[in-house]
């Protein structure tokens, strides 16, 4: 059973960085490409980043060079580094398998809460 | 990359069926078969339901079901349970080697 368990939210200060981390168990995780996904209080999904296996980012226009993936194949850790925090990045993020390639983002983490005060 | 548009609310009586749709154009639901929808509870992460338009992942029941046409694809929910109310998002791969997901649509069993 795949399982991933993120870390790294908590309350941050605009204009701050942080760090988020997911660790991932019951897979071989160098041969997955691997999503963000995140979702504001009371709002939608919304597509944060991807990476694939060997570790080739994908962002949205949106993400404006804020955000960057990366992973960590020997660890089975994937990473996301958020600069720059405005008020509007404060949600829920999730962590999950897959998202890269038309492969639907299958498993998924129960996220990690990011707050960005003003 | 628009968001996918889905309708904010759908509603069905125990023992009926419903149909949820998801909008896109031929630049995502149009161009591949890479259509996904997403059950979301109160509190809880997302759970993929559909994946390739029609495929169930193991342990979904067979009252879901998915089906595309043209730039829109939709999610049937046949014999409502109780425990299907819930929040339901579609997702498509895009052209552009991109994630897009709808709005969300908050399914009501009367």
């Amino acid at each position: 059973e795949v399982h991933l368990l993120e870390s790294g939210g908590g309350l941050v200060q605009s204009g701050g960085s942080l760090r988020l981390s997911c660790v991932a168990s019951g897979l071989i995780f160098s041969n997955y490409g691997m999503t963000w996904v995140r979702q504001p209080p009371g709002k939608g999904l919304e597509w944060v980043a991807s990476i694939s296996g060997p570790g080739g980012p994908y962002y949205p226009d949106s993400a404006q060079g804020r955000f960057i993936i990366s992973r960590d194949n020997s660890k089975n850790t994937l990473s996301l580094q958020i600069v720059s925090l405005r008020v509007e990045d404060t949600a829920i993020y999730y962590c999950a398998q897959g998202g890269v390639f038309g492969v639907a983002p299958q498993n998924w983490g129960q996220g990690t809460p990011v707050t960005v005060s003003s | 990359q628009s968001a996918l548009i889905q309708p904010a609310s759908v509603s069905g009586s125990p023992g009926q069926s419903i149909t949820i749709s998801c909008t896109g154009t031929n630049s995502d639901i149009g161009a591949y078969d890479f259509v996904s929808w997403y059950q979301q509870h109160p509190g809880k992460a997302p759970k993929l339901i559909i994946y390739d338009v029609t495929n169930r992942p193991s342990g979904v029941s067979d009252r879901f079901s998915g089906s595309k046409s043209g730039n829109t694809a939709s999610l049937t929910i046949s014999g409502l349970h109780a425990e299907d109310e819930s929040d339901y998002y579609c997702s498509s791969y895009t052209n552009s080697l991109a994630l897009v997901f709808g709005g969300g649509t908050k399914l009501t069993v009367l």
